[in-house]
């Protein structure tokens, strides 16, 4: 089964400052999908980014970008010029791309905190 | 609607009650799905629906949990003779197909507290 780690409960920036998110994940397939998806109090999953294993470029959006290392297992999230409104739980988070269940399966989450 | 939306935002019932809660998905989502959250086993995955049928049930923690779907859009997840352990915010999502190529879309959840 596969398994998603993120190693950091909690996480700090200063505002406009950069930060990275870790995480790992485990997996025997070669194809999948990573997500990483923000949830601030209001408890709505908003997607920020997401990868294709089989894409070698990492994937960016605005000030978010990522780190992949498909031989490492590893997956990390930058957040550029973070903003207060970045303060929320991040998820990272895995899906398969065939065979079965189309289910994400998630990280326990790292809380960031934007300070001003 | 424009997103996924959930009902009730917050429900409270007393141990051995019945409960259900409702998903509305993205008009034209094929694919549903629902998850728990809780705050000692995170984000797990309840069970997938692709169109009125469900493929994977298998997060489903016990028989006490049943879901249905009807007319391929709205869900409802129902909990018999509710326990504490069922405490948890219910998030439900939908997608346009099942493809792994696909995004899924959150709601806002329902907070479940049994007392």
């Amino acid at each position: 089964a596969q398994t998603v780690t993120q190693s950091q409960p909690e996480m700090s920036v200063q505002e406009a400052e950069t930060v990275t998110l870790s995480c790992t994940y485990d997996t025997s397939e070669s194809d999948y999908y990573l997500f990483w998806y923000k949830q601030p109090p209001s408890r709505q999953m908003i997607l920020v980014i997401r990868q294709e294993a089989y894409k070698q470029q990492n994937a960016t959006e605005n000030r978010f970008s990522v780190n992949f290392q498909k031989a490492a297992k590893s997956f990390s999230l930058k957040i550029s010029d973070s903003q207060l409104g970045d303060a929320a739980m991040y998820f990272c988070a895995y899906r398969r791309t065939q065979g079965g269940s189309e289910k994400l399966v998630f990280g326990k989450g790292t809380k960031l905190t934007v300070n001003p | 609607g424009a997103g996924v939306s959930q009902s009730p935002s917050n429900k409270v019932t007393e141990k051995g009650k019945d409960v259900e809660l409702r998903c509305d998905p993205i008009s034209g989502h094929t694919a549903l799905y629902w998850y728990r959250q809780s705050l000692g086993q995170g984000l797990e995955f309840l069970i997938y629906f692709q169109g009125n049928s469900a493929p994977d049930k298998s997060g489903l923690p016990s028989d006490r949990f049943s879901a249905e779907r009807t007319g391929g859009s709205v869900s409802t997840l129902t909990i018999q003779r509710t326990q504490q352990e069922d405490s948890a915010v219910y998030l439900c999502a939908s997608s346009f197909s099942s493809g792994s190529a696909d995004t899924q879309y959150f709601g806002p959840g329902t907070r479940l507290t049994v007392l």
